[in-house]
This record gives structure tokens, sequence and C-alpha cells, in this order.
């Protein structure tokens, strides 16, 4: 069966330091995979996707990037760290053009 | 481009109550229709999917929904609620295609609120 792990669960960070948090997906091939955020009343707002090795698609400009450097492995990283980055950080994979399978996700507190 | 309206932010309902949240839809093509739910401080999980076939689509926990394409809707229902299931509610669309990667929209969430 697949599985999907996010570390770390949560995060506090000052303000302008780095960032990496990292998405693995056990269990599948060749996923889809999303990165998400989730700001409170805002809903989830989609960051970026990946349709394979090297290939990101970024949906909101900012000081947020992304990579997959291997199949099953993406990672959201920042070289400084705004307020507004603060919230709840999610990935997902999908194979077929239906549903998402999401990750537990990482609550990331910026101060 | 798709779109998908949650038309009420929080849902209060009693214990053993009948529940409604409702849903509508934007899409110039045929679409996927998806609820997920979000318990605290945890990722999304599927409820039920409407891809095509019958419009009354069953799913986990006592939930189901109703596919009304002239009304653009899929609202998410269930006869009588438990405190468990207290929780975000999203709705999500895609675009029914063939192949490649489709970008899923989501709405921004209801909050069902039980109460004892």
């Amino acid at each position: 069966s697949q599985t999907i792990h996010q570390w770390p669960a949560t995060l506090v960070q000052p303000v302008g330091s780095p960032l990496s948090l990292e998405c693995t997906v056990e269990g599948t091939s060749n996923p889809n995979l999303y990165w998400y955020r989730q700001a409170a009343g805002r809903g989830l707002q989609l960051l970026f996707y990946s349709v394979g090795i090297g290939q990101i698609s970024s949906e909101v400009p900012q000081n947020l990037s992304a990579s997959r450097p291997q199949d099953r492995q993406f990672i959201l990283s920042s070289k400084k760290l705004l307020l507004s980055d603060s919230g709840f950080y999610l990935c997902a994979w999908s194979i077929t053009p239906y549903e998402q399978y999401f990750g537990p996700g990482t609550r990331l507190t910026v101060t | 481009a798709q779109s998908v309206t949650q038309l009420d932010s929080q849902v209060p309902v009693f214990e053993e109550a009948p529940v409604e949240l409702r849903c509508n839809y934007s899409s110039s093509v045929s679409v996927y229709l998806f609820w997920y739910v979000q318990y605290p401080n945890q990722g999304l999980q599927l409820l039920l999917k409407y891809l095509s076939g019958s419009t009354l689509v069953k799913g986990i926990n006592g939930f189901e929904a109703e596919f009304n394409k002239s009304q653009t809707s899929f609202h998410l229902r269930k006869p009588s609620v438990h405190i468990s299931d207290t929780a975000e509610y999203f709705c999500a669309v895609t675009q029914r295609d063939s192949g490649g990667y489709q970008k899923v929209t989501f709405g921004i969430g209801t909050k069902l609120q039980v109460i004892p």
C-alpha cells in the first residue's frame, strides 16, 4: 500500500532563516506531487506541483521554491522566511486525474 | 478556468440532526468532483468522489453527495451527525480529460461543528 510522509511535523523558525520541508511517498512510482499551504480561513493554496523528476511548476510567485531530486521525494525550500510564510503545509500525491492523497502536514510558525 | 464555492464557512448542528454542506462549481468542461475531510492538525482524507454514472454518491462515515449538473452543485449530506464528524470539509473539482496532469481546485472549506 502507498504511504506519504512529511517532516518535520512542527517547526518554529525566525524571520529570515532558511526552510526545508521534505515529503516522501512509498509504494507507488512516478506520482504527481503537490505542495499546498493552508492558512487560517483561506483554504488550500496550491504552491507547486511536479509531474516528474526535476519538473516543477509554480502556482504562486513568492519566496518559496520546490525541488524533486528523486521520483518519490519532494522538497519545499526557502532562503529567507517571512512572517507570512506561517501556515500548515501539506504534501500530496496522485497517479490518476482523480483523487489526491495527502500527508499529515507540517505546522510552520515564523516568529 | 474552474472554481469552487463553498457557501458556508461554518455550520453548527446538533448531534443526531441532519446536515447539508453546500458546494457549487464552475467549469467550461465536464468535471470530476470530490469531498475531503480534515480533522484538526491532520492531512485531508477523501470522503467520496463523483467520476461518472449515478449522480448519488455514497462515501465513508455515512456521508453522501449528489451531483446536479444543471445546478452545477455537489452538496454533501448526512442524515444524522455524530460528535466525531466535527471537522473541516473541502469540496474539490478537477477537469475530466484524457490523461495528463489535471489541476485540482479546492473550495475554502466548511467547518462542521457538532453540538452535543
